[in-house]
């Protein structure tokens, strides 16, 4: 079965970090860009960050450009997103997504984890 | 930045209806434009890509038109699993994908 499982999401004080995972499995994980996306509570979803194949390239939204980074080990089928100097604002459910590929630069969000829920607060 | 705006924000309706959303970019995407449904709690699902094929296994009372500046996302007669949010989406700037505000559809 084709799946994403995000996992690292909890509370944290504005100012601190977290690392956030994703574990593929049954697909071939280092053949596809993977992105996150987030959702805030009762809003829409905002696209974060994304990284190649082999991680020689790495694009981020913004608002978490000099804050976040995106990674992720081939070897481990793991997509990651370390988080630094974390604001309110960044209190959102977090979802890894496979960035499924339909010829002719067609790019879409075609397999989704369930989501890890971030919280900044103090 | 490409902005996505999407008309209804809302829409109540009956179960058999013929729904239309419709999604505008703010410059032209060719057909680089992807439809998503969510229900509450639930991580988004992919329906449409390249804005009008149809995704693996999504019912076919579900069709995208459009190009350009313009896309619809239709539903050909509402059904009780369909009332959700749905979101439209540009993959046209890679660098940055960015989504619609979305459209909830719920019960009349």
């Amino acid at each position: 079965e084709v799946q994403l499982v995000e996992s690292g999401g909890g509370l944290v004080q504005p100012g601190g970090s977290l690392r956030l995972s994703c574990a593929a499995s049954g697909f071939t994980f280092s053949s596809y860009w993977m992105s996150w996306v987030r959702q805030a509570p009762g809003k829409g979803l905002e696209w974060v960050a994304n990284i190649k194949q082999d991680g020689s390239e790495k694009y981020y939204v913004d608002s978490v450009k000099g804050r976040f980074t995106i990674s992720r080990d081939n070897a481990k089928n793991s997509l990651y997103l370390q988080m630094n100097s974390l604001r309110a604002e960044d209190t959102a459910v977090y979802y890894c997504a496979r960035e499924g590929y339909y010829g002719d630069y067609h790019d879409a969000f075609d397999i989704w984890g369930q989501g890890t829920m971030v919280t900044v607060s103090s | 930045d490409i902005q996505m705006t999407q008309s209804p924000s809302s829409l109540s309706a009956s179960v058999g209806d013929r729904v239309t959303i419709t999604c505008r970019a703010s410059q032209s995407i060719s057909s680089y434009l992807n439809w998503y449904q969510q229900k509450p709690g639930k991580a988004p699902k992919l329906l449409i890509y390249a804005a009008s094929s149809l995704q693996s296994g999504v019912p076919s009372r579900f069709s995208g038109s459009g190009s350009g500046t313009d896309f619809t996302l239709t539903i050909s007669s509402l059904q009780p699993e369909d009332f959700a949010t749905y979101y439209c989406q540009q993959s046209y700037s890679t660098l940055l994908f960015t989504f619609g505000p979305g459209t909830k559809v719920d019960i009349k």
